[in-house]
């Protein structure tokens, strides 16, 4: 069965410092990979997705992810985050047949101004 | 474009009652999720639908949870009778493709 860890449940930062936040997964066959991004009072909603091609992948407000094959991995990063990127993101993994995703624990950011 | 439309949005019920949600996907989306987000984890699959047949149910609690979608378009879920660990944020979700949209969710307190 395939599983996603988040490592960071929780960070703080200050305004335009650098972000990174680990996803690691376990599978050992084709996966398409996602972060969502869930601000307060609102909805989950998809930040960026990786299906092939270009392991480095962009998404939306300066976000952008880069998928290692070679270490399970699926890292988020935006090099100088803003106070309304305080959210909690949560990392996801859709393997196999079907369109299940198998999510991660989430990461609650939090940016002081 | 309207969203996935949940409803309600907060219930609290005490132990043994029994509650059901409801779930109205984006008009054309043949396929829907129903999601288990317990507080400091992350969402959970309960149960998914085509159309209105059932593709995976196999994390469903099927001796207190119950789901369904007639019509293939709304879908409800109901959980009876309900238990403490039962509290939690149930999400519903729907795809024309592979992105899944998700609705803002009912969070369910059980006393």
């Amino acid at each position: 069965a395939q599983s996603v860890s988040q490592h960071n449940h929780h960070v703080i930062l200050s305004e335009a410092a650098s972000l990174e936040l680990g996803c690691n997964y376990s599978y050992g066959g084709t996966v398409n990979l996602f972060w969502y991004v869930q601000y307060p009072g609102q909805h989950l909603q998809l930040l960026l997705k990786y299906f092939s091609g270009d392991p480095l992948v962009k998404g939306i407000k300066g976000f952008e992810a880069e998928f290692i094959k070679s270490k399970f991995s699926f890292n988020l990063r935006k090099p100088s985050v803003q106070w309304s990127d305080t959210a909690e993101y949560f990392c996801a993994l859709r393997a196999g047949a079907g369109n299940m995703l198998t999510f991660g624990g989430g990461t609650r950011l939090m940016v002081k101004p | 474009e309207a969203g996935v439309a949940q409803s309600p949005r907060y219930k609290i019920i005490e132990k043994r009652q029994s509650v059901a949600f409801w779930c109205n996907p984006i008009s054309g989306h043949a396929t829907l999720y129903w999601y288990q987000q317990i507080l400091g984890q992350g969402p959970k699959l309960l149960i998914q639908f085509q159309n209105n047949g059932v593709v995976d149910d196999s994390q469903l609690p099927k001796d207190r949870f119950s789901a369904e979608r007639l019509k293939g378009v709304d879908s409800t879920l109901k959980i009876q009778p309900a238990k403490l660990e039962d509290s939690a944020v149930y999400l519903c979700a729907s795809s024309l493709e592979y992105e899944q949209f998700f609705g803002p969710g009912t969070r369910l307190t059980v006393l």
